[in-house]
């Protein structure tokens, strides 16, 4: 099956410092990809959508400057947690989706931030 | 009506016995409904899935039933295995180019050996 990567698998920063994850399509093209954040034994909260070239569409209440997202190729997605606080400690979750289509949608195994 | 609401929160199952998790939703749009399985510390990981034109699948020890009409769904997962021990999320998908997956809350099944 399509495999999704992400880097690092877990960073531990100080407050205030930005941390970048990058999110790697590996065996296709990714037109699309989308940011989760996910807090202990709870569901995933969808972040943002980033489509190559253009844009991320951020959900409500995300804020787009602390989160910033970067889909600069097919392949690769960055998301930066810019000035981090202790409540931004989470753990993030890509998916990239192959096609149009929702049953495309593969997860990388996701990032564990922790900010001191 | 983007909500999917997922139960129970936790399940406990005996070696050998039915996991059944439960889905609904209201937004007869959704035309995708996959499951995902998370373990800790990992992504979730596509189970099986289903769209609203069939009333069954079934892969294995993993079975979904839809009930359109109900608008619900449910994972059965037959056999239930130690190894199952995982976090269910079920989900759907918004028309058939769906841009988003809505998930549910999460089921946190125990398989006791």
């Amino acid at each position: 099956g399509a495999v999704v990567s992400q880097h690092p698998s877990w960073v531990i920063c100080k407050s205030g410092t930005s941390v970048k994850i990058e999110c790697r399509s590996l065996d296709f093209q990714a037109t699309t990809m989308f940011w989760y954040r996910q807090f202990p034994k709870q569901s995933l909260m969808l972040m943002a959508t980033s489509n190559e070239g253009s844009k991320a569409t951020y959900e409500q209440g995300v804020e787009k400057d602390k989160f910033l997202i970067n889909h600069a190729s097919l392949t690769l997605s960055t998301l930066t947690v810019t000035s981090a606080h202790p409540e931004d400690s989470s753990f993030y979750i890509c998916s990239a989706r192959a096609g149009e289509v929702a049953d495309t949608q593969y997860f990388g195994p996701g990032t564990r931030l922790t900010v001191l | 009506q983007q909500q999917v609401k997922q139960s129970p929160q936790s399940l406990i199952v005996q070696k050998g016995g039915i996991s059944i998790i439960n889905c609904a939703y209201e937004n007869t749009a959704f035309d995708y409904f996959p499951w995902y399985q998370q373990f800790p510390g990992k992504g979730p990981a596509l189970l099986i899935a289903i769209r609203p034109d069939v009333s069954e699948k079934k892969e294995g020890r993993f079975t979904i039933s839809f009930n359109k009409s109900a608008k619900q769904f449910s994972l059965h997962i037959m056999d239930s295995q130690p190894g199952d021990s995982a976090t269910y999320f079920c989900a759907a998908a918004l028309g058939r180019y769906g841009n988003k997956l809505v998930f549910g809350a999460g089921t946190i099944l125990r398989v006791k050996s």
